[in-house]
């Protein structure tokens, strides 16, 4: 039960797009499409922003995408804004019911 | 509206016990798997623990398998943690979270604001 790996930083001016990747093996994000993604903000509940690899939950924002290719999951958020300034883990499924997270990522806005 | 919350941290020596609750309300607790996740100082989100909705079935992380034991009261509406053996790499805030349905899949779509546990002499 390895962490998938996420840039430990990524960052972007406002009204750009940012793309995260996390990346997995065979055992998980490259047999499963069940990868998630969440945005963390400090002190804060995690929130889901994108389910079953490139799903959004009612309510999020269609500026969040998320996409998959072999072993590597992506997130890409577009136009930029301020409040986008977070943290955010992919989470795959293992296999028999267990359950991996990324390494995380901070997203800064320039 | 969908609520969970923690409760239950605190402080602990090394190799004690703790139990950890999560109430939960706006939604038929019954019919869904919870599980909880947590998060070491300045570390990332790690999965604990999964649950499905009948309470028939648990999943444990390897880091707390055999430690940790996950149940449900579906009648009140709760989900408990109950800790023992502790480590000081146990400390960290432990969340809450509602799955998607009957059984886990990883999909965290509710998540209480956090506990923190923290395992020092």
């Amino acid at each position: 039960q390895s962490a998938l790996t996420q840039p430990a930083s990524v960052s972007g001016s406002p009204g750009q797009s940012i793309t995260i990747s996390c990346t997995g093996t065979g055992s998980d994000v490259g047999t499963y499409n069940l990868v998630s993604w969440y945005q963390h903000h400090p002190d804060k509940a995690p929130k889901l922003i994108i389910y079953d690899v490139s799903k959004r939950p009612s309510g999020v924002s269609d500026r969040f995408s998320g996409s998959k290719s072999d072993n590597t999951a992506s997130l890409t958020i577009s136009g930029l804004q301020a409040e986008d300034e977070a943290d955010y883990y992919c989470c795959s499924y293992a296999g028999s019911s267990t359950f991996v997270f990324g390494t995380g990522t901070k997203v800064t806005v320039l | 509206e969908v609520q969970v919350m923690e409760s239950g941290g605190g402080l602990v020596q090394p190799g004690g016990s703790l139990r950890l609750s999560c109430g939960a309300s706006g939604f038929t607790f019954s019919t869904y798997a919870m599980s909880w996740v947590r998060q070491a100082p300045g570390k990332g989100l790690e999965w604990v623990s999964s649950i499905t909705s009948s309470s028939g079935t648990t999943y444990y992380a390897d880091s707390v398998k055999g430690r940790f034991t996950i149940s449900r009261d579906n009648s009140k509406n709760t989900l408990s943690l109950q800790m023992n053996s502790l480590r000081a790499d146990d400390t960290a805030v432990y969340y809450c979270a509602k799955d998607r349905g009957f059984v886990p899949v990883g999909e965290f779509h509710y998540w209480g604001q956090g506990t923190l546990v923290t395992v020092s002499s």
